[in-house]
């Protein structure tokens, strides 16, 4: 066990419609990760966050959006979802700016 | 993204041989370079890591070689067990930007026969 949690575990949900994986780092850890998995792009970074700032911005479509808030859990929203937005999400925590990333066990997320 | 390419995108090995998987890097800022375990149903979990000050770093039956002047490192798994088998990320970091992020490589499916 990494100590990120991350939920829900399995979503399932329609073209157009939006939602929200909530992930909350291991105690005292500042940083947190969001990564995205597919079949076929490996591990894709989303966006970081640090002690509640933006640090680091990837690939992630403006749909898509994410916070973190004062207790240091993080949420990623995503809207306006397609098929190709099928994936595992998965978000990751380190104690600094730089430091190992302990990754959660991920949101499996299913547009249909 | 910058990119890092890893190869083979899978294996198959004996118990008892030896896996090497393989990864290339493109910028010299980079680091740190670590390698991840994934298995079926987890997050990754970092399985061991290198810096670029040293040619070689061994835990166990894990050992990371890393080759500076040809941007390389590569994971090699001694006396493999079909524990092993799972998928393995190798990553890098570092570079002009002040982040923590990782940038991974595709992948290695790793299976292990008994």
């Amino acid at each position: 066990d990494s100590g990120v949690t991350q939920t829900p575990k399995h979503l399932i949900t329609a073209t157009g419609q939006r939602v929200t994986l909530r992930c909350s780092p291991r105690s005292g850890d500042l940083s947190v990760y969001w990564y995205q998995q597919s079949l076929d792009q490996g591990l894709q970074f989303l966006i970081q966050y640090y002690n509640g700032e933006e640090r680091a911005k990837g690939n992630i479509l403006e749909r898509f959006s994410a916070q973190q808030f004062p207790d240091l859990h993080s949420e990623l929203n995503l809207s306006s979802l397609e098929l190709g937005d099928s994936a595992l999400y998965f978000c990751a925590s380190s104690v600094a700016l730089h430091g190992e990333l302990f990754f959660g066990e991920g949101s499996r997320l299913t547009v249909l | 993204q910058q990119q890092v390419k890893q190869s083979p995108q899978s294996l198959i090995v004996q118990k008892g041989g030896i896996s090497i998987i393989n990864c290339a890097y493109e910028n010299t800022a980079f680091d740190y370079f670590p390698w991840y375990q994934q298995f079926p149903g987890k997050g990754p979990a970092l399985l061991i890591a290198i810096r670029p000050d040293v040619s070689e770093k061994k835990e166990g039956r894990f050992t990371i070689s890393f080759n500076k002047s040809a941007k390389q490192f590569s994971l090699h798994i001694m006396d493999s067990q079909p524990g092993d088998s799972a998928t393995y990320f190798c990553a890098t970091r570092g570079g002009s930007s002040n982040t923590g992020k990782l940038i991974f490589g595709q992948g290695t499916t790793l299976q292990v026969k008994p």
